[in-house]
């Protein structure tokens, strides 16, 4: 009975591969988010879909591409990791407006 | 743009009552919301504020000034389980969810 869960929960690889994420809730609800958190633990948000419309771009880098399969899904697809991408990775969903969200247990990149 | 503040750090001991500030700027204002993160875990909902005034949930309240962009938790009767960070965010018509940077509480024994 998980509410919004994320695959894989820990993710280790070398500069310049790509890598995903999967993100799906089972609450219904219409808008789903990517966030990440830095090693300061600044909470940044990156994407947000509403209804697998894209509807929040944060002028993350082209090498981020989310893809919204259908309303229960969003997963972020990474091209050429850098050092820099390293970080904890979280989907988050709302069932209206963005003040309460349901945030899965988060994603641990670490880049090498 | 939009900004918030609070303090980075907060100590307290078992039993006692702390309050954690949120000063924030930003247009198109709707809310004010509380959220909570335990080392290794996930951001969870706390509490929402729209209107000024207390809204009390159990040993956790939140209170927000609009006037004053400003607002506070207030969590009462800490125990250890309590020791983690705190975060407030901003709603606005722009759709998104801004994040302070976080309070440290550690609750002593």
């Amino acid at each position: 009975d998980t509410a919004v869960s994320q695959t894989p929960k820990y993710l280790v690889t070398q500069m310049g591969n790509d890598k995903s994420i999967k993100c799906e809730q089972n609450l219904g609800h219409d808008t789903m988010y990517w966030y990440k958190q830095d090693s300061k633990k600044f909470l940044k948000i990156m994407f947000s879909y509403n209804n697998k419309e894209l509807i929040i771009n944060e002028t993350v880098p082209n090498r981020f591409s989310p893809k919204s399969p259908d309303k229960a899904h969003l997963n972020l697809h990474i091209n050429s990791l850098e050092l820099g991408d390293s970080a904890v990775y979280f989907c988050a969903s709302s069932p209206g407006g963005a003040e309460t969200q349901y945030f899965g247990p988060g994603t641990r990149l670490l880049v090498l | 743009g939009q900004s918030l503040e609070q303090p980075s750090e907060v100590t307290a001991v078992e039993g006692a009552i702390v309050q954690i500030n949120c000063t924030y700027q930003t247009s198109g204002f709707y809310g004010l919301s509380w959220y909570q993160q335990h080392d290794g875990g996930a951001p969870t909902f706390l509490s929402y504020n729209a209107l000024d005034g207390l809204e009390e949930t159990g040993r956790f309240s939140s209170f927000l000034s609009r006037s004053d962009s400003y607002g506070y938790l207030l969590l009462q009767e800490l125990q250890m389980k309590d020791s983690a960070s705190y975060f407030c965010a901003v709603s606005s018509n722009t759709d998104k969810l801004i994040f302070g940077t976080g309070t440290r509480l550690q609750v002593f024994p």
